[in-house]
């Protein structure tokens, strides 16, 4: 099973200021099979991003991703104050053989 | 619009049984891949169980085998979880999910509200 790891648990930031999340995999994921979901509080998760850097139907491009092999990370340019909540990775990129996991998740929090 | 509306939660005794459902309206059922993902108290979410879009395969985290049963019925348009021999750690809100494909392979396009499940005596 991939283990993913996000960091930092909590990034205090601004609105205007742009966030940078990171995405560590134990090991490489097949051809950069990697998502992004923000969640707010009492909500579904949102998908935002798939294959490490394809954007969500309807997602605003202050939200990019990038990455591969076992490193990914979710940029978003200039926060809103609707982008304060909660990111998750997941990885899919072995789902025939062994389970789709989540990393622990990053909370944005207003500074 | 996607919609996926789950129900059937609450509060069972440790060792009890409950149903999920999830009603989809929106999209084509028969054609996707759906799942059930949880989420522990304060924790992060965990893929519990998926289903292909003909049902004729299902998976499950080892977490759960042996003891939920993923089912679709297309007709109806709707997911379930049987969920037997219940743990305490089985509390989470239970989110049913949509796959982009066929198969329970990939990301999640599209989320349900969820529909809360409490294990405690």
């Amino acid at each position: 099973e991939i283990v993913l790891t996000q960091s930092p648990g909590t990034l205090s930031l601004s609105p205007g200021e742009g966030a940078t999340l990171s995405c560590r995999a134990s090991q490489s994921i097949n051809y950069n099979y990697l998502a992004w979901y923000q969640q707010k509080p009492g909500r579904a998760p949102r998908l935002l991003i798939y294959g490490a850097s394809r954007r969500a139907t309807g997602v605003p491009d202050r939200f990019s991703g990038s990455g591969s092999g076992t490193d990914f990370t979710l940029s978003i340019s200039r926060l809103e104050p609707e982008d304060f909540a909660l990111y998750h990775c997941q990885q899919y990129g072995n789902a025939h053989n062994s389970p789709r996991t989540f990393g622990q998740g990053t909370k944005v929090e207003i500074k | 619009e996607v919609q996926l509306v789950e129900s059937g939660g609450g509060l069972e005794q440790p060792g009890g049984s409950l149903r999920l459902s999830c009603e989809a309206s929106g999209f084509t059922f028969s054609s996707y891949a759906m799942n059930w993902v949880r989420q522990a108290p304060g924790k992060g979410l965990e893929w519990v169980s998926g289903i292909s879009a003909t049902a004729g395969s299902t998976f499950y985290a080892d977490s759960v085998k042996g003891r939920f049963a993923i089912s679709r019925d297309n007709p109806r348009n709707t997911l379930y979880l049987q969920m037997n021999s219940l743990r305490a750690e089985d509390t989470a809100i239970y989110y049913c999910a949509k796959d982009p494909g066929v198969l329970p392979a990939a990301h999640f396009d599209y989320w349900g509200q969820g529909t809360l499940v409490t294990v405690s005596s």
